[in-house]
């Protein structure tokens, strides 16, 4: 199975900051890297696929990055709906794995 | 607009089957597979398996390929999870994910989850 890691774990900010976010995968992925935004109670929701590409709706302030194993999520100046758990996951190979989450928190 | 509207909350028993739905409302039901994800309490998300309405074809985590079956009513445009022999570490909440294939994969579209509790 691919592996994959994020880091940090957990991470607090204040609204208006960049934060950026990273996720390696223990094998290479191409670009095959999504990223989901969980909120409490709520299902996750779509932010990026294939590493770099926003789906529809999601605010111009994400962004991603990254190919073969190394990939991050940044937002660019965070809003107060912005504090959640955020996930990558690869589609590369079954199983699709996902990174164990990293909680972004209000300083 | 796209829905995944899945059933209620369940609690079983060590050992129990519990089948959790998922009915898609707001496109054409054939033309996206759907995987299932689950959540244990204060955990992440973990894939389940994945199945294509359009023909059946399934493909199931190791972890859980020996208990669990994904199936697939067109007539209702429903999908189903059974998971068989539950056990305590099975208690999570389960989602349905509509997953957009192709060479591109992505689960564009989540049900609201279901809550299975495993307690004797």
């Amino acid at each position: 199975d691919i592996q994959m890691t994020q880091s940090p774990s957990s991470l607090s900010a204040s609204v208006g900051d960049r934060v950026t976010i990273t996720c390696r995968a223990s094998q290479s992925i191409s670009r095959y890297l999504n990223w989901y935004q969980e909120r409490p109670g709520k299902a996750p929701k779509l932010l990026i696929y294939v590493a770099s590409v926003l789906q529809s709706g999601v605010p111009s302030r994400f962004s991603g990055s990254g190919s073969g194993t190394d990939f991050s999520l940044t937002i660019s100046s965070l809003q107060p709906e912005d504090f959640a758990t955020y996930y990558c996951q690869q589609t590369y190979g079954i199983p699709r794995t996902f990174g164990q989450g990293t909680k972004l928190e209000i300083k | 607009q796209v829905q995944l509207v899945q059933s209620g909350a369940e609690v079983k028993g060590p050992g129990a089957s519990v089948k959790v739905s998922c009915k898609a409302s707001g496109y054409s039901f054939t033309t996206y597979g759907f995987s299932w994800v689950r959540q244990a309490p204060g955990h992440g998300l973990e894939w389940m398996g994945w199945i294509s309405p359009k023909n059946g074809n399934t493909k199931y985590a190791q972890k859980v390929q020996d208990r669990v079956t994904m199936t697939t009513d067109t007539s209702t445009s429903t999908v189903y999870m059974e998971l068989r022999s539950l056990r305590s570490d099975d208690t999570a909440l389960y989602y349905c994910a509509r997953e957009n294939g192709g060479a591109i994969i992505y689960f564009d579209y989540w049900g609201q989850g279901s809550l299975v509790t495993v307690s004797s």
